[in-house]
């Protein structure tokens, strides 16, 4: 678990304010991962990176940017930030073996944003 | 367009007998398919994965199974035990990539006494 951290853990935000989350991976990962978790709709992607400065987007990406300059970090920000986007935030990365065989994506603990 | 869907959302078990969890997923190019596992307050932890290359794979009291044809595929969990209880994640990788994971929306399990 020491291996992926997230700052901050939680956070209280009003509307139209910018926020920045940061993912921070020890693990020289290749890939990386933003998810928002909210009930009854599971862990959905926003954005995902396959390398320093690769991203592409994922399922709920309106409203949120990302951007990885290093391979450890992985930030998302919240442009002006809606109350929709209360949610907890999860970040992961995983990287792929040689042959593919298993890609085994570990989480960070998860940062709790409310947007008032 | 890219979807899992994940079945039953709640599932109440007695303890000692088995579970089984089933999604579907929409792209016949999916090719890897997790399970997560996660308890109260922490985070996702994967607790077994199949290739499309396989039909079944098996990991104690846990075992996946994989139908291409059908595009679907289970989670089941035999003997169950007080620490099973938990939310369980099934996921697929998208767009003929590995690195493009898509979760369902997760099935809690109650372990009952």
């Amino acid at each position: 678990d020491a291996g992926i951290t997230q700052s901050p853990r939680h956070k209280v935000t009003e509307t139209g304010t910018p926020v920045t989350l940061r993912c921070h991976q020890t693990e020289n990962h290749r890939y990386m991962y933003w998810y928002r978790q909210d009930p009854g709709h599971g862990l959905r992607l926003i954005h995902y990176s396959y390398g320093v400065k690769d991203t592409d987007k994922g399922e709920v990406s309106d409203g949120y940017s990302v951007s990885r300059s290093k391979t450890e970090d992985f930030l998302l920000t919240l442009e002006s930030a809606t109350s929709s986007q209360t949610s907890v935030y999860f970040c992961a990365s995983s990287a792929l073996s040689v042959a593919g065989v298993r890609n085994e994506q570990f989480f960070g603990p998860g940062t709790r944003l409310t947007v008032l | 367009g890219e979807n899992v869907e994940q079945h039953p959302s709640t599932l109440s078990v007695q303890e000692g007998d088995s579970a089984v969890i089933k999604c579907t997923y929409s792209d016949s190019a999916s090719n890897y398919f997790p399970w997560y596992k996660q308890e109260l307050g922490k985070r996702p932890q994967l607790i077994i994965d199949i290739r499309s290359n396989v039909g079944e794979k098996k990991d104690q009291r846990i075992a996946v199974t994989l139908n291409k044809t059908a595009k679907h595929f289970s989670l089941h969990i035999t003997e169950t035990q007080p620490e099973d209880s938990a939310v369980y994640f099934c996921a697929a990788s998208f767009g003929g990539r590995d690195d493009k994971i898509i979760f369902g929306k997760g099935t809690r399990l109650h372990i009952l006494p």
